[in-house]
């Protein structure tokens, strides 16, 4: 399995942009990164997901590089409702069997 | 529509004695899947099931078992509950492999283990 290493937690104020970088190594060849969002006494919930280079939607933009070992979680102009532990994901299927491995979670806390 | 939901939201046991816990999910999905979460550790993939009648080991199976009698519902069953056990578990469903696929949480259950 993917080992994924996120920062413990980050600090932001209203308005700015925020980056969470998770770290792959050892990633496969046809595994994914995915990105959730978790709020205090409730499951996650997707925010993004790509395979290389960049993806956008109307909430967020994921960044992967080319050797693909890292991503980065994008939010623009995060308000206090970004508040919240984001876990990004690899995943992917070998030997038909699910792989599976989320990261560790980084808190975000958002600062008037 | 109610998406994934569990149940029981909390739970306590004794060491040693049994319990089931049920998700049913309303969106018609393939794809089932129970994971447990711990302070500092994410979480991590207990069982999981591509279909009526399938199940498969995840990550961290041993303790557990589970069944998909039907495709709305996957049960985890807990034989012998040890303290070890003690943690946050959650259901999710997605229409395709996870690591490829949209997964929806539900709520979780809170499982203390004495």
């Amino acid at each position: 399995l993917a080992k994924t290493t996120q920062p413990i937690s980050m600090d932001s104020y209203e308005g700015q942009e925020v980056n969470i970088t998770c770290s792959h190594n050892n990633i496969a060849t046809n595994d994914y990164i995915t990105w959730y969002q978790q709020f205090p006494s409730q499951g996650p919930r997707f925010i993004i997901q790509g395979y290389k280079t960049k993806v956008t939607n109307e909430v967020a933009s994921l960044f992967i590089p080319a050797d693909r070992k890292s991503s980065t979680l994008s939010l623009p102009r995060v308000s206090l409702s970004d508040t919240a532990v984001y876990y990004c994901l690899v995943g992917g299927s070998s030997g038909g069997y699910q792989k599976v491995t989320f990261g560790t979670g980084t808190k975000l806390q958002v600062i008037p | 529509n109610a998406g994934v939901t569990q149940t029981p939201k909390f739970r306590v046991l004794k060491t040693g004695q049994s319990m089931t816990l049920l998700c049913a999910q309303d969106m018609n999905h393939e794809y089932m899947y129970w994971y447990r979460q711990d302070p500092g550790m994410g979480l991590r993939l207990i069982h999981y099931s591509v279909g009526e009648g399938t199940t498969a080991k995840g990550e961290v199976p041993d303790g557990y078992n589970v069944s998909r009698l039907k495709k709305q519902n996957f049960l985890l069953g807990l034989e012998s509950a040890a303290p070890s056990q003690t943690s946050v578990y959650f259901c999710a469903s997605s229409v395709g492999l996870a690591g490829y696929n949209e997964q929806f949480f539900g709520p979780g259950t809170r499982l203390t283990v004495l």
